[in-house]
């Protein structure tokens, strides 16, 4: 079953524009994960937020997670057309047995038009 | 450096046929997984393995089977292939599993006609 839903399915914005996508889940979780995923490539990792934290940055990456709403937002600022890719989220559910199995959302296609 | 790298990149079988997808990571990483993506649904867990010599299973484990005799290597194994498994398959390790992120291969294309 599909732990996360991912909002918009798409999101087509010219470059410099901010993106913003939100991701909610189910289930308590130990931490979210963001990864990219270029065109017929693998995932990438962009961040990962633990449970007991609201925000954190990285670069012009910034996420935040509402634990009481089981949702996060992934901010892209000042977009390129190099950030042209799907983005997942990601839940780990932690306990004993997690074991760092991830529960992936159905993803966000973001374009960023030159 | 090469991570985590996943063999054959693209494969057609006919149903009914079996084959093995091999992946190899070079980062010491206990934990492996075998995940598959499937247009509109994200991934899916389908087996993993938090050592060597140790494997269970995921969310659609059905299918498939995995062994994991040498630390780096994880194998998926599909025994008889059918159309159902058309799909592009990732594998992915971690050093911890638990609260660090996972390192993914390119993908394997499998088309079952």
């Amino acid at each position: 079953s599909q732990q996360g839903e991912e909002d918009p399915q798409a999101l087509s914005i010219q470059e410099g524009e901010n993106a913003t996508m939100n991701c909610s889940y189910k289930t308590s979780i130990n931490n979210l994960q963001w990864y990219r995923q270029n065109s017929g490539r693998g995932l990438v990792h962009l961040i990962l937020i633990r449970s007991n934290e609201r925000e954190k940055h990285s670069g012009r990456l910034r996420v935040t997670l509402d634990t009481s709403k089981k949702s996060s937002s992934l901010l892209i600022t000042a977009s390129r057309a190099a950030d042209t890719a799907s983005y997942f989220c990601a839940t780990d559910e932690g306990g004993g047995t997690s074991y760092g199995k991830l529960t992936f959302g159905q993803g966000t296609i973001l374009t960023v038009h030159p | 450096n090469a991570g985590v790298t996943q063999t054959p990149k693209f494969r057609v079988l006919k149903t009914g046929q079996s084959m093995t997808l091999l992946c190899a990571q070079d980062m010491n990483h206990e934990y492996m997984y075998w995940y598959r993506q499937d247009p509109g649904m994200g991934l899916r867990l389908i087996h993993y393995s938090v050592g060597e010599g140790t494997t269970a299973k995921g969310e659609v484990p059905d299918g498939y089977n995995v062994s994991r005799l040498k630390k780096q290597n994880f194998l998926l194994g599909l025994e008889s292939a059918a159309p159902s498994q058309t799909s592009v398959y990732f594998c992915a390790s971690s050093l911890l599993g638990q609260g660090v992120e996972a390192f993914f291969g390119q993908g394997t294309r499998l088309t079952v006609v």
